[in-house]
């Protein structure tokens, strides 16, 4: 059972808008800045959004962050079938203890 | 562009102790904007932090997994390494190292490509 909580799956078809929740507590994303990861099958994480809402560099403005209270969202726009793969969210715990969400599988139909 | 890549056996018997290690390359581990992690992930599961060392030789251990884990630091090899004990089978998961940083935000930045470690006799 993961700390911060993700839907097991999201979908959505070429060119739509999809987001991806991610909630959490007090001790965490209430208190912290929360990070997403992508995840294709069999490869390394890949840093997609940090500090709520940055990107690093090469990631497209298709990709956003947000954060409110102890909630974050991702949101991709104009989604591509490359798009296609495994999401996480992650936030530093007062309890000195990085936490994960369970992650999100994202089909494009 | 900094490199990580996890090494060490694949199979571990139960009750024995996990050791693994991560090289890192095209940097420094004695750089002090880092720390240096190990994450894991069972299959078809979500990510657990195991914990995390500073150049300093300081860590901090998820409490969940504290009493078996230990992280050490040689910066003489670039290398961090990893040793779980008294694994079962619940431990078999692919192990992650990954690059923290902890100024101007926190967030890891790099990973490496994982290993599986498999406990089984």
């Amino acid at each position: 059972q993961s700390v911060l909580t993700q839907p097991p799956s999201a979908s959505g078809t070429p060119g739509q808008r999809v987001t991806i929740s991610c909630s959490g507590s007090s001790s965490n994303i209430g208190t912290n800045t929360v990070n997403w990861y992508q995840q294709f099958p069999g490869t390394a994480l890949k840093l997609l959004i940090y500090t709520n809402n940055q990107r690093p560099s090469g990631v497209p403005d298709r990709f956003s962050g947000s954060k409110s209270g102890t909630s974050a969202s991702l949101a991709i726009s104009g989604l591509q079938s490359d798009d296609e793969a495994d999401y996480y969210c992650a936030a530093w715990d007062d309890s000195l203890n990085w936490v994960f969400g369970g992650g999100t599988k994202l089909t494009v139909l | 562009q900094v490199q990580l890549q996890e090494s060490g056996p694949g199979l571990v018997k139960p009750s024995q102790t996990l050791s693994l290690t991560c090289t890192v390359s095209g940097g420094s581990i004695s750089t002090g904007s880092y720390y240096w992690s190990w994450i894991r992930q069972p299959a078809g599961k979500g990510l657990e932090w195991i914990g995390r060392i500073y150049t300093s030789g300081s860590t901090n251990y998820n409490p969940s997994l504290k009493s078996r884990v230990t992280i050490s630091i040689d910066t003489s090899k670039n290398q961090f390494s990893l040793k779980l004990s008294s694994v079962t089978a619940a431990d078999t998961a692919v192990y992650y190292c990954a690059r923290e940083r902890w100024m101007g935000g926190r967030y890891f930045d790099s990973w490496g490509q994982g290993t599986l470690v498999t406990v089984s006799s």
